[in-house]
C-alpha cells in the first residue's frame, strides 16, 4: 500500500542551524502538507503546497521555515536557523486534492534543537 | 476560533469492554472528520474519513458518527484489546481552508 515516507526519522542540531526535512509523498497525490507536535501538545498546521506554491501557511509559518518540491517525488521543510522551540515531530502529508479528500500522513522526523 | 477538543485526555477500559471516544468541533461548516490513531513517539495512521454529508463510517471494529448540528463526533471501537491501547486523534477539515485542526487527544489504556 503506498505512503508518505519521512527522513531522517531523528535529526539532532544546534541552535541556528539550517535543517532540511525531507519526505516523499503518495506519488499520485497533488497535495502536501507539514504539521508539527511539541511534545504533550496538539498537532498542528504548518503549511500547505500546491502546483509548486504554498497555497495556505499559519501564523506559526514564518520567515525562517520555507517549503519546495525539488524533484517530481520530494517535498521539502526547511528551518533557516533554528530555535529552542522548534524542538518537535513534524509530520509531512499528502492527498489527492484539496479540502474534501483525506489526508494521509508520515511517521514524522523528531526535530531535537540543542 | 474553529477548535476541537476531545474529552476525556485519557481512559482506561478493561479488554472486551466497548471504547466511546468523543470529540467536539466548534464550527459546523466542515468538509469533513478524520480520526487518527497514535502510537508514542510514532505518526498519525488515519482510521475513518467521515464527509460532512455522511452520518457514519464503519470500518471492522471501529464505527465513526458525525452530528454536525451539535458539533460531534464519536468514534466506538467494539470489543476493546490490548493493541487498541494508543491516543486517538480527530481532525476537523474546516470550510474555507485546507489544514486539519487536531483535538489533544483520546490516550487509551486497554487493560488486559
Amino acid at each position: 500500500e503506498p505512503e508518505v515516507t519521512q527522513t531522517p526519522s531523528h535529526q539532532v542540531t544546534q541552535m541556528g542551524q539550517e535543517v532540511i526535512l525531507r519526505c516523499v509523498p503518495i506519488s499520485n497525490h497533488l497535495y502536501f502538507y507539514w504539521y508539527r507536535q511539541i511534545l504533550g501538545q496538539k498537532v498542528e498546521f504548518l503549511v500547505s503546497f500546491y502546483n509548486n506554491e504554498i497555497s495556505e501557511k499559519s501564523e506559526i509559518f514564518d520567515d525562517q521555515f520555507s517549503v519546495e518540491r525539488p524533484d517530481g517525488s520530494n517535498f521539502t521543510l526547511k528551518i533557516r536557523s533554528t530555535k529552542l522551540e522548534d524542538s518537535a515531530m513534524y509530520f509531512c502529508a499528502s492527498s489527492e486534492g484539496p479540502s474534501y479528500n483525506e489526508q494521509f500522513f508520515g511517521p514524522g522526523t523528531r526535530l531535537t534543537v540543542l | 476560533k474553529q477548535e476541537v477538543t476531545q474529552i476525556p485526555a485519557a481512559l482506561s477500559v478493561p479488554e472486551g469492554e466497548n471504547l466511546v471516544l468523543n470529540c467536539s468541533f466548534t464550527d459546523s461548516a466542515i468538509y469533513n472528520l478524520q480520526w487518527f490513531r497514535q502510537d508514542p513517539g510514532k505518526g498519525l495512521t488515519s482510521l475513518l474519513l467521515i464527509q460532512s454529508s455522511q452520518r457514519e463510517q464503519t470500518s471492522g471494529r471501529l464505527n465513526a458518527s458525525l452530528d454536525k448540528s451539535s458539533g460531534r463526533s464519536t468514534l466506538y471501537i467494539a470489543a476493546s484489546q490490548p493493541g487498541d491501547s494508543a491516543t486517538y486523534l480527530c481532525a476537523a477539515n474546516y470550510r474555507g481552508n485546507n489544514r486539519l485542526a487536531f483535538g489533544k487527544g483520546n490516550q487509551v489504556v486497554v487493560i488486559p
